[in-house]
């Protein structure tokens, strides 16, 4: 149907180390969204990828979307503790603004 | 730029009990669309509004919850009777547009725990 899958669900590593995250999709995606939220806090957007084999960059962190927009990552390289919380792909669905959020990636960072 | 406001923070009552919440978007977005998140779970849409009209609400429990938004602003999210199944963060978000392109802006959230 229209759900995303991401994987892993949890994911510990030590200060320093990399982290990528996963969104699949059984069916073409329009766009897919990043948002992130810390623990205890709200949803918090962090990017938005539209064209096949886009990758996008924002600092530390490194968005792709796959060539034939079913699946999206997320890798942060050389993670640090401010990166911990859960991260979330959201598909757009239809005409209207909805979204579909996975389940989310939550990522646990050890100093 | 004031961001999404929602109130209360929290909230406990007991099950068959009612309740409200409400949310105040960023001024001049028109959508506002309000999610149930469960622990561990990624949000779910309840309802979204293009100003004061509903858009969708495919996935709202309406024989216990209802949403308004009258003046096309503010809005309410009520449930009556509450269920256990129902303790939850509730998320109000809103966006300048009604695309799924839009980037949307989320409010703190209400926690609600029913007993």
């Amino acid at each position: 149907g229209q759900q995303v899958m991401q994987i892993p669900q949890y994911q510990h590593v030590q200060e320093g180390e990399d982290f990528t995250t996963y969104c699949n999709s059984s069916t073409t995606l329009s766009n897919i969204q990043w948002y992130k939220q810390r623990p205890g806090g709200h949803p918090v957007f962090l990017i938005q990828l539209v064209k096949s084999g886009e990758v996008k960059k924002q600092k530390r962190l490194t968005f792709q979307f796959g060539e034939a927009k079913k699946n999206s990552s997320l890798h942060i390289t050389a993670t640090q503790t401010t990166d911990v919380g859960t991260y979330f792909c959201a598909r757009g669905s239809g005409n209207t603004g909805k979204l579909i959020f996975g389940q989310g990636t939550t990522l646990q960072v050890k100093p | 730029e004031a961001g999404v406001a929602q109130s209360p923070r929290y909230k406990i009552i007991e099950k068959r009990q009612s309740v409200a919440f409400w949310c105040n978007p960023i001024s001049g977005h028109a959508t506002l669309y309000w999610y149930q998140q469960i622990l561990g779970q990624g949000p779910k849409l309840l309802i979204q509004f293009q100003n004061n009209g509903v858009v969708d609400d495919s996935q709202l429990p309406k024989d216990r919850f209802s949403a308004e938004r009258l003046k096309g602003v503010d809005s309410t999210l009520k449930i009556q009777p509450a269920k256990l199944e129902d303790s939850a963060v509730y998320l109000c978000a809103s966006s300048s547009g009604s695309s799924s392109y839009n980037e949307q802006f989320f409010g703190p959230g209400t926690r609600l725990t029913v007993l």
